[in-house]
């Protein structure tokens, strides 16, 4: 199994920028979840889908942040406009049966 | 607000020697416990997970439960420089089908 896959693995872009963040979850699992990892405020859940629903979105930091799952394959987080206070390392993970989380990559955004 | 505490550390200790971890939640209701490790650039990746109260054993590890105080510790015996990373307790929450995470303990073996 290919695992978690996420893109890109590093971002760089300018305040006011769109991003988008790309996850693929390992094949079969029916949860995922995107967090945010930053030295300051340690790993964040920043929404979560059960079977391509968001259930709880309580950790996206405003409006400007979105995040879509149109299919069991593919999710995007979404930041419009961003700043640079986004700066983080953005996970996804996913999950079968909402136990062990298995975590991507990362995606490490840089907003200047 | 459901919330898992961990010391951030640095914790040093010497090669051979046992690391001790803790990990104490608020979630009382809670089931189900993990332990993560993190290196440094890396992604979180589970190493052990318990739900019972008392020990579990796996090779070097031993995660252990006290669910009346709200208590997880990992015990790594034998410690090895390559056990250097940050360690994180995660809590599966009792009302949601989320886990909440600690903000890790940031664990140094010196040779």
């Amino acid at each position: 199994d290919a695992g978690v896959i996420q893109s890109p693995r590093h971002e760089v872009t300018e305040m006011g920028q769109e991003v988008t963040l790309r996850c693929k979850p390992i094949s079969g699992h029916n949860s995922l979840f995107w967090y945010r990892q930053t030295m300051m405020r340690g790993l964040e859940l920043l929404i979560y889908f059960n079977n391509n629903v968001p259930i709880d979105d309580s950790g996206m930091p405003e409006d400007r942040f979105s995040a879509k799952m149109p299919n069991a394959s593919f999710s995007t987080l979404k930041i419009q406009p961003s700043e640079p206070r986004d700066s983080a390392v953005y996970f996804c993970a996913s999950t079968l049966g909402e136990e062990t989380q298995y975590f991507g990559p990362g995606t490490r955004l840089l907003v200047l | 607000q459901k919330e898992v505490e961990q010391n951030s550390g640095p914790l040093s200790v010497p090669e051979g020697a046992i690391a001790s971890l803790n990990c104490t939640y608020s979630d009382r209701g809670s089931q189900s416990f993990f332990w993560y490790r993190q290196y440094s650039g890396k992604s979180p990746e589970l190493i052990m997970s318990i739900y019972s109260n008392g020990d579990k054993e796996d090779g070097r590890f031993t995660a252990q439960l006290n669910k009346a105080s709200q208590y997880v510790s990992l015990l790594i015996r034998d410690s090895q420089p390559s056990d250097s990373a940050t360690y994180l307790c995660a809590v599966k929450d009792s009302s949601a089908s989320k886990i909440i995470f600690g903000s890790g303990t940031r664990l140094s073996i010196r040779p």
